[in-house]
């Protein structure tokens, strides 16, 4: 199945510093990039949609100032979390799109972000 | 996005036992996922459904997608301790996903 990879796997940064998150296909390209939070036991909560070469589509209460997403090219997005606070702390989880008549989308493995 | 009610929350078997878990919604979906997520690590694909009606298997899985397009279920047949985790649906209508609030498998040996 097609790869996809984050970086990084952690990070614990201060409070009011910016952090990035890489999400990569590794044997695809993909179009479409999104972006998802998740809380400790609580499910999948999709903030954004990544679109590569236009701007992003940002969920409902996502702060698209905050969390500035970029899709620099077909294997590639980020997300920064700009002036990170402690209740931005969370376990963030990309996935892309492919090219397949299902929609498919195959997810990373995840960034825990912490914020002291 | 809308959240879909899964159930149960909770589940905690013996090893061998077979598990069951579903899914409902007020929408329909176009397919149906189930995934499996470990601590610490990104949601992996176990099963799509792409019609309505349909029932598809992997190995001791087992998952149907409903006839009214509202609803999916589960099964795990004999099942094994790294059947541990946190499995989630999650209907798909385009290409956004709208997940379970997932279902947590503990498998006593």
């Amino acid at each position: 199945g097609a790869v996809v990879s984050q970086h990084p796997s952690r990070v614990i940064c201060k409070s009011g510093t910016s952090v990035k998150i890489e999400c990569r296909s590794l044997d695809f390209q993909a179009t479409t990039m999104f972006w998802y939070r998740q809380f400790p036991k609580q499910s999948l909560m999709l903030m954004a949609t990544s679109n590569e070469g236009s701007k992003a589509t940002y969920e409902q209460g996502v702060e698209k100032d905050k969390f500035l997403i970029n899709h620099a090219s077909l294997t590639l997005s980020t997300l920064t979390v700009t002036s990170a606070h402690p209740e931005d702390s969370s376990f963030y989880i990309c996935s892309a799109l492919t090219s397949s008549s299902y929609n498919e989308q195959f997810f990373g493995p995840g960034t825990r972000l912490t914020v002291l | 996005g809308q959240q879909l009610n899964q159930s149960p929350q909770s589940m905690f078997i013996q090893e061998g036992e077979d598990v069951s878990m579903n899914c409902t919604s007020s929408s329909i979906f176009n397919t149906w996922l189930w995934y499996k997520q470990d601590p610490g690590e990104g949601p992996v694909l176990l099963i799509a459904l792409y019609k309505a009606g349909e029932l598809t298997s992997n190995g001791r899985l087992t998952a149907q997608f409903g006839i009214t397009r509202k609803d999916s279920f589960l099964n795990i047949s004999a099942s094994i301790p790294s059947d541990v985790g946190i499995y989630f649906c999650a209907g798909q209508l385009g290409y956004a996903l709208n997940f379970g609030k997932g279902t947590s498998l503990l498998v006593t040996p």
